[in-house]
């Protein structure tokens, strides 16, 4: 069964730091790109970040260039999200979600997300 | 950047068939994904490629994609329907994925 566990979230003033991971299962991470997604609370879905399954191409949405850094290891099956400058608009649940293989890049398995809440 | 445009809110009677837009320009150009999210709830995907089905979901859910307006159909609309949808695709021309703002649908 495919599991994907994220953990790294809670409470930080802006301009602070977090570090979000997310730990796979039930699947050869290692063959599969990665994403990161954000829900702010009461509002849509957002992505933030893409890692490919080699870690070749990493892609950023706008709002987090240059703050949050994508990174995985293939050998403990886990994924990350470095999050530096933070904001508040930067509170969020963060999912991470696997690029699967069905169609073009759907994302077709989710974590139950973590929270991130930036505040002071 | 792309932009994807969505209804805010569509409401149906149960039985009845709900169809959620996803506007974009020349999105038929391009692979649509669909997502349901109910409260507390990480996303599930129920349309891919624009009107494939995961194993899984009923075929109730179908979708269709052309010009500028990808659609989601929900026929024989259940109360375990109502969620909030979200529609997906890659914009090629800046690296980016890209989602709808949502679509509550509601049950009546």
């Amino acid at each position: 069964e495919v599991q994907l566990v994220e953990s790294g979230g809670g409470w930080v003033q802006p301009g602070g730091s977090l570090r979000l991971s997310c730990a796979a299962s039930g699947f050869i991470f290692s063959d599969y790109s990665m994403n990161w997604v954000r829900q702010a609370p009461g509002k849509g879905l957002e992505w933030a970040s893409y890692i490919s399954s080699s870690s070749s191409a990493i892609y950023y949405a706008d709002s987090v260039k240059g703050r949050f850094t994508i990174s995985r290891d293939n050998a403990n099956n886990s994924l990350y999200l470095q999050m530096n400058s933070l904001r508040a608009e930067d509170t969020a649940v963060y999912y991470c979600a696997r690029d699967g293989d069905l169609g073009v890049g759907s994302f077709d398995y989710w974590g139950q997300g973590t929270l991130v809440t930036v505040s002071s | 950047s792309y932009v994807l445009t969505q209804p805010p809110s569509v409401s149906v009677a149960p039985g009845q068939t709900a169809r959620i837009t996803c506007g974009g320009n020349n999105i038929g150009s391009k692979s649509v994904h669909w997502y349901l999210q109910k409260p507390g709830q990480a996303p599930v995907l129920v349309v891919y490629d624009d009107s494939d089905r995961p194993s899984g979901i009923p075929e109730r859910f179908s979708g269709s994609n052309s010009g500028n307006t990808a659609t989601l159909t929900i026929s024989r609309v259940e109360a375990g329907d109502e969620a909030d949808y979200y529609c997906q695709v890659w914009d090629n021309s800046s690296d980016h994925w890209v989602f709808g703002g949502g679509t509550k649908l509601t049950v009546l």
